[in-house]
């Protein structure tokens, strides 16, 4: 089944504890992107990867990191996790052939930092 | 820069109803348009997208949506609703510009009762 996944799905943890949320697609996507969504604002990209080792900012990147080493995994790293990144999270994968290809999305990852 | 407006924050109508969710954008070259639904406790399901060609755009669950050029709007449209189709709705505009980037609307809550 073609599919992105998130893990963990549900983290809580505390200001400063470093932490990863894993993305991985198994449909041979070339592009990733995170988005966090929060009440009112719909969703922000944060980063996105057109492609393996290429990576660039999103609208909200500040406290946010990325890499991509393998196609198809994109981990979303928060090295310092303060309270204002309390979020809902949601990674997603498309081709990039063209602007116009559909995102697929993964469930989210819903994250509250104390 | 490219924006996405979605002026109403809930939608009420009837099952057996017609609805429609507004969504205006607002792009700098050509619209790469797409809705997405959210059910609770879900990630986001592709609806429909509009690239070129026909104004109607139709799409999953018996969803349209029509391009309008001039009036800058991409509304999604559903002839008769169900209560099962009771969810938020994200309208959002893809562009390139060195990388594909997305931007949201703040996404509309569609209530249908029975």
């Amino acid at each position: 089944e073609a599919q992105v996944t998130q893990n963990p799905r549900y983290l809580i943890t505390v200001t400063g504890k470093k932490l990863t949320v894993t993305c991985s697609q198994n449909m041979n996507h070339e592009y990733m992107s995170w988005y966090r969504q929060d009440p009112g604002l719909g969703l922000r990209q944060i980063y996105y990867s057109m492609n393996v080792e290429v990576t660039d900012k999103g609208d909200v990147p500040e406290g946010y990191k990325v890499s991509r080493k393998e196609k198809r995994n994109f981990p979303l790293i928060l090295e310092s996790p303060s309270p204002n990144q309390t979020s809902l999270y949601f990674c997603a994968s498309s081709s990039n052939r063209a602007t116009g290809e559909t995102q697929y999305f993964g469930p989210g990852t819903r994250l509250l930092v104390l | 820069a490219q924006s996405v407006a979605q002026p109403e924050d809930q939608v009420n109508v009837a099952e057996g109803n017609p609805l429609t969710v507004k969504c205006t954008y607002s792009v700098s070259g050509n619209p790469y348009l797409f809705w997405y639904v959210q059910y609770p406790n879900r990630g986001l399901q592709f609806l429909l997208k509009y690239i070129t060609g026909d104004n109607l755009v139709k799409g999953s669950y018996g969803f349209e949506a029509e391009f309008n050029k001039s009036q800058t709007s991409f509304h999604l449209k559903k002839p008769s609703a169900l209560v099962s189709d009771s969810a938020l709705y994200f309208c959002a505009v893809r562009e390139y510009t060195g990388g594909f980037k997305t931007i949201f609307g703040a996404g509309t809550r569609l209530f249908v009762k029975a």
